[in-house]
């Protein structure tokens, strides 16, 4: 079976551009997770998407945005880049929170980096 | 809101036992994880403990919780090389439903 899957693995865009992020959950997981690991910084909580909605979100400007499709796949995207937003992007999945099971598994990350 | 501490280092001997320590302060999150995360690579889930056990064994790896004490640890016995890696402590549920991560504890082992 698939593990979480992410796109692109690496990204160098330049300040000011926009980027997608994408990531495909494991089969029958419906929530997704969005993380960003900055250098020393350890994991900071972007957006949480389940059965299509955003449940919650971490203390990210708006620029900042993602999106659940009906198939459970997500994109984070990042308008405006800054250079500080050069980052591992990591995306993380698990059955719906009201399930019992719910341990969250990780993609691979995204590696953006912002010149 | 949430608030996951763990040291930032910690440094063994091949051989030795690690244990990892992580304090938390959300006394309703209901599912505590711990994260293996290798140079260059994603998170890899190692292992997870429900609240109402206060401690799961499976191989080398002991997590023992202290729920009056918000506090998680992870033993990891007859530490090897190929242990050396960052170790996230994650929290689920209580107010916010995400996992919260604490910053990571960089174990080190020495040959």
């Amino acid at each position: 079976e698939a593990g979480v899957t992410q796109s692109p693995t690496h990204l160098i865009k330049t300040r000011g551009q926009q980027v997608t992020l994408r990531c495909s959950p494991i089969s029958g997981h419906t929530s997704v997770y969005w993380y960003q690991q900055a250098l020393g910084l350890g994991l900071q909580f972007l957006l949480w998407y389940d059965e299509g909605e955003e449940r919650n979100r971490g203390n990210f400007p708006p620029r900042f945005s993602g999106r659940q499709f009906p198939n459970y796949s997500s994109e984070l995207n990042v308008n405006a880049l800054e250079l500080e937003d050069s980052a591992l992007y990591l995306c993380a999945s698990s059955l719906s929170w009201d399930r019992p099971n719910t341990e969250a598994f990780f993609g691979q990350g995204t590696r953006l980096t912002v010149v | 809101g949430e608030d996951v501490e763990q040291s930032l280092f910690l440094s063994v001997r091949e051989g030795d036992s690690s244990v990892i320590n992580c304090t938390y302060t959300d006394s309703s999150s209901t599912y505590l994880y711990w994260y293996k995360q290798e140079p260059g690579a994603g998170l890899q889930l190692l292992t997870y403990i429900f609240s109402n056990m206060d401690m799961k064994q499976d191989q080398r790896l002991t997590v023992l919780l202290n729920k009056k004490d918000k506090h998680l640890s992870l033993r990891i016995a007859d530490t090897q090389t190929g242990d050396s890696a960052i170790y996230f402590c994650a929290l689920r549920g209580g107010s916010q439903g995400n996992l919260i991560f604490g910053k990571g504890t960089k174990l080190s082992v020495k040959p």
